[in-house]
């Protein structure tokens, strides 16, 4: 089993709408999530990290439940240039190594 | 803003020779990283580096695979006898809580 699960998509989102798109961990001893970005041939870069009590910026919010391993990340009023792949990351605790989800791709369309 | 940096940003070679990949971690980052990822699929941990040793390595890490931090700021990926399916993007990461990525050297052994 993979050890953490994303659907890839593509999502099409138009501009100004809210998408929505969540991962799932396998392993339950991960401590830590991460929400990074990834535009194409890219680094990964650190979106956000996500918090069991759940956390937000800006247009951004992420979202934790454990009892079902589960992350979640909502966009809100996207724009053309949040177009890139959403990579969800679980680690076991911090500095330790991170595992990535294949990640969503998110297409902004005018 | 510090980043972390790799060199080079492309490096072709023969299948059976070897590579050495460098990267210069943030400054003040004392937990270091690599991963891969192979074209279309998920980023791959390798192995993680802490107080001058190994901590944590994946089954793709094997003995052609081998780190260093030579002197106070380099820290280095070598793999000794390249092969076809070592193509792949190998990310650098540092760390002193959150990961941060290098922008990547594309590997092709032809």
């Amino acid at each position: 089993r993979k050890e953490v699960e994303q659907d890839p998509g593509p999502f099409n989102v138009p501009e100004g709408a809210t998408v929505a798109f969540n991962c799932t961990y396998s392993n339950s001893a991960s401590q830590s999530f991460f929400w990074y970005r990834q535009d194409c041939r890219k680094e990964p870069k650190l979106l956000m990290s996500v918090y069991s009590s759940g956390n937000e910026d800006g247009r951004f919010t992420a979202q934790l439940n454990r009892a079902s391993q589960y992350i979640s990340l909502l966009i809100r009023d996207s724009k053309l240039s949040d177009s890139a792949t959403y990579l969800c990351v679980a680690s076991p605790y911090g500095n330790n190594r991170l595992a990535f989800g294949k990640g969503n791709q998110v297409v902004v369309i005018p | 803003e510090p980043e972390v940096t790799q060199t080079p940003s492309h490096q072709v070679t023969q299948m059976g020779q070897e590579v050495i990949l460098r990267c210069v971690p943030i400054s003040n980052h004392l937990y270091f990283y690599w991963y891969r990822q192979i074209l279309g699929q998920k980023v791959e941990f390798l192995v993680s580096f802490y107080n001058n040793e190994i901590s944590e390595k994946s089954e793709i890490f094997d003995d052609q695979f081998s780190v260093e931090r030579p002197d106070g700021s380099n820290f280095t990926l070598k793999i000794r006898s390249t092969k076809l399916e070592d193509s792949a993007m190998y990310f650098c990461a540092s760390s002193d809580n959150e990961q941060f990525f290098g922008p990547g050297t594309r590997l092709t052994v032809l």
